[in-house]
């Protein structure tokens, strides 16, 4: 099984400030590696994917890179409705056994 | 516009089964394949099984294997689960994913989830 590993589990930035989420996979995804959006009391959705391209509905202030086993989320800039927890996810198994990273909160 | 609803959940005893559905509309159900992501309370997100558009593959975690079972009706647009031999740390609110066009395991659209307690 790939492991993913996010970090931080919590990070706490002001609006206007930069973010950067990292993820880590246990071994190569290549760059089948996306990235999921969940507010309290919603399903998640999927930001990224490819690890850099973004999915239909999110700003360009997201933005994705990495690939093989690191990867980076970044916010340029952020708005009060980006504060939610952010997922990694690799879905480069086959047979599929996709795995998720543990979450990283995104605070004020 | 893409909907999946699911539905089945509550609550059951440690041992025991229960049955989820969800059901899609919105886009050619028997092209694309799907999958049940849990997400135990106040935890994060853990892919649970995924079936082939057709339903003859399916896929399961090593958490579940041997105790659930999914499966889908195309003529009805609705993807199951079947859960048995429940157990506590089984509690999680189970959300249906359908696959990107093309790109197995990559979710582009998700429920709203059912919620499973295993509790006696």
């Amino acid at each position: 099984e790939i492991v993913m590993t996010q970090s931080p589990a919590t990070l706490s930035v002001s609006p206007g400030e930069r973010a950067t989420l990292s993820c880590r996979a246990s071994q190569s995804v290549s760059t089948n590696l996306a990235w999921y959006q969940q507010k309290p009391g919603q399903a998640p959705r999927l930001l990224m994917y490819g690890a850099s391209t973004r999915a239909t509905g999110f700003p360009a202030r997201f933005s994705g890179s990495g690939s093989g086993t690191e990867f980076t989320l970044t916010i340029s800039s952020l708005q009060s409705e980006d504060f939610a927890v952010y997922y990694c996810q690799q879905y480069n198994n086959w047979p599929p056994l996709y795995t998720f990273g543990q979450g990283t909160k995104l605070e004020i | 516009e893409v909907q999946l609803l699911e539905s089945g959940g509550g609550l059951v005893q440690p041992g025991g089964s229960l049955r989820l559905s969800c059901e899609a509309s919105g886009f050619i159900f028997s092209t694309y394949a799907l999958s049940w992501v849990r997400q135990a309370p106040g935890k994060g997100l853990e892919w649970v099984s995924a079936i082939g558009a057709r339903g003859g593959d399916t896929y399961y975690a090593d958490s579940v294997k041997g105790r659930f079972a999914i499966s889908r009706d195309n003529s009805m647009s609705t993807l199951y689960l079947q859960m048995s031999s429940l157990r506590a740390e089984d509690t999680a609110l189970y959300y249906c994913a359908k696959d990107t066009p093309g790109v197995l395991g990559l979710f582009d659209n998700w429920g709203q989830g059912t919620m499973v307690t295993v509790s006696s």
